[in-house]
């Protein structure tokens, strides 16, 4: 099946400060999703990019489905960011495969 | 829209007991998912279905596992006789159709002892 490879696997962050999420994956895929899981447990739904450059408030995302990499760009961090951060290429059918996340963690 | 809703939250459950999971999609959703999350393995899909139907149980982990959809908005997911390593947080997701983002429920923390 395909791979699903996020760094770095660890950020640890100061308020204010910018980051490069990288996803990469290992074969065509039809779409990719980008979820927030935050300290809770709750997972978000944050984009749904298959290919190009999406932004939502401090939040971008850009798939270069070609090159089979995804990056999520967060600007201006908050300590509400802190979480993990999971790239989910979509293969067959419906099927998500979701990497092993970047665990973000934002100090005040 | 109340969102994905999933029931029990938390489930303790003795070696050898059934357990039922039970999941409501968002109204209008066509596609339903259902996802364990461990340490060890990371979030996996078990099955998930559209339109109601079963198209993909290649991750249901053995018999033990099995899952329904009896109508467009109630899932359940069983396990029968469940183990202490089928500890997990389950979670549903439910999505409009394909070239949409899936939508996840609060998941059910599964703990077997």
């Amino acid at each position: 099946g395909i791979q699903v490879e996020q760094s770095p696997p660890d950020l640890i962050l100061q308020e204010g400060a910018n980051s490069t999420l990288r996803c990469n994956f290992s074969d065509s895929v039809n779409n990719l999703q980008w979820f927030h899981q935050n300290p809770w447990g709750q997972l978000i739904n944050l984009f749904y990019i298959p290919s190009g450059t999406k932004q939502n408030g401090r939040l971008s995302a850009t798939t270069v489905a070609t090159e089979r990499y995804s990056l999520l760009y967060i600007s201006s961090s908050q300590t509400t960011d802190s979480g993990v951060y999971f790239c989910a290429p979509e293969t067959s059918g419906s099927r998500l495969t979701f990497g092993e996340g970047t665990q973000l963690t934002v100090n005040p | 829209d109340a969102g994905v809703i999933q029931s029990p939250r938390h489930e303790v459950t003795e070696m050898g007991q059934e357990v039922t999971l039970r999941c409501k999609p968002i109204s209008g959703h066509n596609s339903l998912f259902w996802y364990r999350q461990t340490m060890m393995r990371g979030l996996e899909l078990l099955i998930y279905f559209n339109n109601n139907v079963p198209i993909d149980d290649s991750g249901m982990p053995e018999d033990r596992f099995s899952a329904k959809m009896p109508n467009a908005s109630f899932s359940t997911l069983k396990i029968q006789p469940s183990e202490p390593r089928d500890s997990a947080v389950y979670f549903c997701a439910s999505s409009l159709a394909h070239g949409y983002g899936y939508t996840f429920g609060s998941g059910t923390r599964l703990t077997v002892v």
